[in-house]
């Protein structure tokens, strides 16, 4: 069946824009993660959802992120105001939730802030 | 909360040799290791993982043990092969309810 998908693959933005990047989980999953990778650095955790519930935002880095999962499937991490320092690649992750720890990875969005 | 240390950052080996990356964890509570590879710009994919129930498990030429009285796993590849290229990532979490947290990577690299 069809993977995690995100869109967009790429995104340039300049300084104080705001960008929205969605994820597609893979149909019937319950739960989905939004993880940060650095460049040369291993993802770092973002938010967690549980359906349509977001049960833990504690690696949300500002005020300035904000997730949403309104239906419990498509998920949309925005970004206000993008800083330079929020370039890195966005992975959406998601999991069944039903026993499985198995966590399945989007290709990311690369995001480019100048 | 939950620390994950990994060595080698850099690891290169002839083809068929073996190759072993080790990471340590700090939180008691974890119980889920996965290992992810990740190709240049692609995806993580997971290779293997083991449950803090299980010491050992192997799937073809790839095993990973876990110490849980050290809080230390490993991944063991034997008889690599070029394609084996690339960067691999230990984790932690506790389970099901519990986000990953990832080591800093090893970027493996397989001369033939």
């Amino acid at each position: 069946g069809a993977g995690v998908s995100q869109s967009p693959r790429y995104k340039v933005a300049k300084r104080g824009q705001d960008v929205a990047l969605r994820c597609d989980p893979i149909s019937g999953h319950v739960s989905l993660f939004w993880y940060q990778q650095a460049l040369g650095q291993g993802p770092e955790f973002l938010t967690y959802f549980q359906n349509e519930a977001q049960l833990d935002k504690s690696g949300l880095p500002s005020d300035r992120f904000f997730a949403e999962r309104p239906e419990g499937s498509v998920s949309t991490l925005k970004i206000q105001r993008t800083q330079q320092e929020d370039s890195a690649v966005y992975l959406c992750a998601s999991m069944t939730g039903r026993r499985s720890e198995t966590q399945y990875f989007g290709p990311g969005t690369r995001l480019l802030v100048l | 909360g939950e620390n994950v240390e990994q060595h080698p950052s850099t690891l290169s080996v002839q083809e068929g040799d073996s190759a072993v990356i080790k990471c340590t964890y700090s939180d008691s509570a974890s119980n889920y290791f996965p290992w992810y590879k990740q190709e240049l710009g692609k995806r993580p994919q997971l290779i293997i993982d083991i449950r803090s129930n299980v010491g050992e498990k192997k799937d073809q030429r790839i095993a990973v043990t876990l110490n849980k009285t050290a809080k230390h796993f490993s991944l063991h590849i034997t008889e690599t092969q070029p394609e084996d290229s690339a960067v691999y990532f230990c984790a932690a979490s506790r389970g099901s309810q519990g986000n990953l947290i990832f080591g800093k990577g090893t970027k493996l690299s397989v001369k033939p």
